[in-house]
Order: structure tokens, then sequence, then C-alpha cells
């Protein structure tokens, strides 16, 4: 595709669910990130793949964050048992091996009710 | 760790203002330094960049120059217009590109004709 796609745009669930975020990256791009934007403030990192595998998860919360990138090409952000405070705008972004600039979805928007 | 810190906003400006947004940050080595812009119901776009000291980023009559000795990378624009109305992100990621961005917190800039 042109961009960085991720889907949905806005998912509302109850506490204690399971929510699943999808983003495609732009072809043929190797490096993809997860970042999170709570409100007032900047994306703040979450895990970064390089190809398949997580070159680095430092930023997810807790165990209830997972990530995978089976091919190499689309990205899954899972989350346990949601809580209230899990609500914010989750981010992608991608860009070639080497490249210095990231190209960004437009988010997720998550809400926990 | 890494850290950026931005002029915190709402920022306000006429139409034909001079604009200066501040930024410095702390990092190990010689990091790479953005702004990034999110406009209205849009996703977040590289602004410009710098990738080592004394580098000047430019893109759309903004300017930032990469300052090593005062930690800075300061966005200044001539004369700005309603258009620019949006908000701002300072951002480092480490040397050699492929690495998770920290971002500071935005600063909000709006345009009056």
């Amino acid at each position: 595709g042109a961009g960085v796609s991720q889907t949905p745009s806005n998912k509302v669930t109850e506490k204690g669910k399971y929510v699943e975020l999808r983003c495609d990256p732009i072809s043929g791009h190797t490096a993809l990130y997860w970042y999170r934007q709570s409100l007032g403030q900047g994306p703040e990192f979450l895990i970064y793949f390089q190809g398949t595998g997580a070159a680095d998860d430092s930023g997810l919360p807790n165990d209830r964050f997972f990530a995978v990138r089976p091919e190499g090409s689309v990205s899954t952000l899972k989350i346990q048992r949601t809580e209230r405070g899990d609500s914010a705008v989750y981010l992608c972004a991608s860009s070639r091996s080497g490249a210095t600039e990231a190209f960004f979805g437009q988010g997720t928007r998550l809400t926990v009710v | 760790g890494d850290s950026v810190t931005q002029m915190e906003g709402p920022v306000t400006l006429s139409e034909e203002a001079f604009l200066t947004i501040n930024c410095t940050y702390t990092a190990t080595g010689y990091p790479s330094l953005f702004w990034y812009v999110q406009y209205p119901g849009e996703g977040l776009q590289l602004l410009l960049k710098a990738t080592k000291a004394d580098d000047k980023g430019s893109n759309k009559g903004f300017e930032a120059t990469y300052r090593k000795e005062t930690t800075s990378f300061h966005l200044e624009k001539g004369s700005v217009q309603v258009s620019d109305s949006a908000v701002y992100f300072c951002a480092l990621s480490p040397p050699f590109g492929n690495e998770k961005l920290t971002f500071g917190t935005g600063t909000r800039l709006t345009i009056i004709p």
C-alpha cells in the first residue's frame, strides 16, 4: 500500500477483555515499531521488529502486552486483560533497513471502559 | 536514558509571525534529531531531520540546526501561516538509524489570521 495502515481506527472494549491491533507496514520496510500515545503526551516506544524478530521490546509495560510479526510484514499488538489505563492511541511505524526516517500510520484509538 | 525536553504549549501566533519552538535533548553519543508534525486528523509526519552536529534540517520553510554544544534542536520559521497549525514533536534516535525514537511531549501551535 501507499502508507502504513492500522486497523481498526477505533476500538472500544470492556475492562478485562482481550484486544488485537493490526499494522500493515509499507511494502519492503523491514523495520516496524509500535508506540503508545496518551492524551497530551508524545508517543512512547513499545517494541521494535527487524524482520520477524523483536529486536527491542524494552518498552512493553508488562506481560499483558505482546506483539508478533510472523512473516516479517504485518504485525499484531495483543493486549490481554485490558485495563482502563491502557486507553491511548497506538501508533505503528515502519522504515527501510538503514534508513533514519520512520513512516507512521494514523493509529488505533483504544478506549477501555 | 535518552530524553527530549520540549517547549510547552500551547503556542498561539498571528499569521506571518516568527516562530521558535525550543527543544533540548539528553543522549549518549551523537543521536539523530527530528521534528515530526501532526496536522489535525492526520498521522505523524516527518518535518525535518539532522543526523550530525551542525547539520541544518529544513522543509516547508521550517529550519532546525543540530547544536551539540548546547544539546539543542530548536525549530524556527520566519513567517507562519494558518496551515502550519498543528502539534509539533521533537524526537531523537540513537546513531545509525533503525532504532526507537524518543519523543518530547509535543507543542500545539495555533496560527490565527
